[in-house]
């Protein structure tokens, strides 16, 4: 499987500032996705990262609180804008490789919490 | 009501016992079934998945789909303290790009030595 790192793997914000957090993957992948999973809760899907092109979001969430980039197949950006405390979180990014067979990997995740 | 319901425990056990985890679901359409470990400040790892109904083994682990009834299982035998996490089941209607999984809510296992 993909070896999948995050940064920072902490952050201590202020709300009204934006965090922007990285996934780096060792290996190209087909997809990435970022979850959020919040204090005592399972995994929810935000988005699909899309390389070359727009992210995929699910319902309830939206660019402009949560931009993603993926500039190549490696890499995938995302930022919590504005931020609130409702937005502390463990911030997730997940890949599917190259084969068919594969299903999703997680990374170590980015805990965050907004003061 | 949840897409995919699991207890959330904690489910506590002695060291050696049988564990036992469980997760229904609501969707049809769901053809693989995954189970994740998680420990504590760690992103979930994969375990296992399975297709459509049936059973699979891994070492210590077997995992049981049945999908008349919608209801997946988990099974750890000889459960040792490092098995200590909460166990995310996990579903989708197939693998690899474009297919969302969508997870239970978690149930936490402590093996008391």
């Amino acid at each position: 499987s993909a070896v999948i790192s995050q940064k920072p793997s902490r952050d201590i914000c202020q709300r009204g500032t934006s965090l922007t957090i990285q996934c780096q993957v060792d290996s190209q992948v087909t997809m990435m996705f970022w979850y959020r999973q919040q204090p005592g809760q399972s995994l929810t899907l935000i988005a699909t990262a899309n390389q070359g092109s727009e992210a995929t979001y699910e319902s309830g969430f939206v660019i402009d609180k949560f931009p993603i980039s993926r500039p190549n197949l490696t890499f995938s950006t995302l930022t919590v804008s504005n931020m609130s405390p409702e937005d502390s979180s463990i911030y997730l990014c997940s890949v599917v490789g190259t084969s068919r067979q594969e299903t999703q990997y997680f990374g170590p995740g980015t805990r965050l919490l907004v003061l | 009501q949840k897409e995919v319901e699991q207890d959330p425990g904690p489910l506590s056990v002695p060291e050696g016992a049988i564990v036992s985890l469980n997760c229904t679901y609501s969707n049809s359409a769901f053809q693989y079934f995954m189970w994740y470990r998680q420990y504590s400040r760690k992103g979930p790892e994969l375990l296992m998945y399975t297709y459509s109904s049936g059973n699979k083994e891994d070492g210590r682990f077997t995992a049981q789909v049945d999908k008349s009834s919608k209801y997946i299982s988990l099974f750890i035998r000889d459960s040792q303290p490092s098995d200590s996490a909460t166990y995310l089941c996990a579903m989708s209607a197939g693998l690899g790009a474009g297919n969302k999984l969508t997870f239970g809510g978690g149930t936490r296992v402590l093996v008391k030595p």
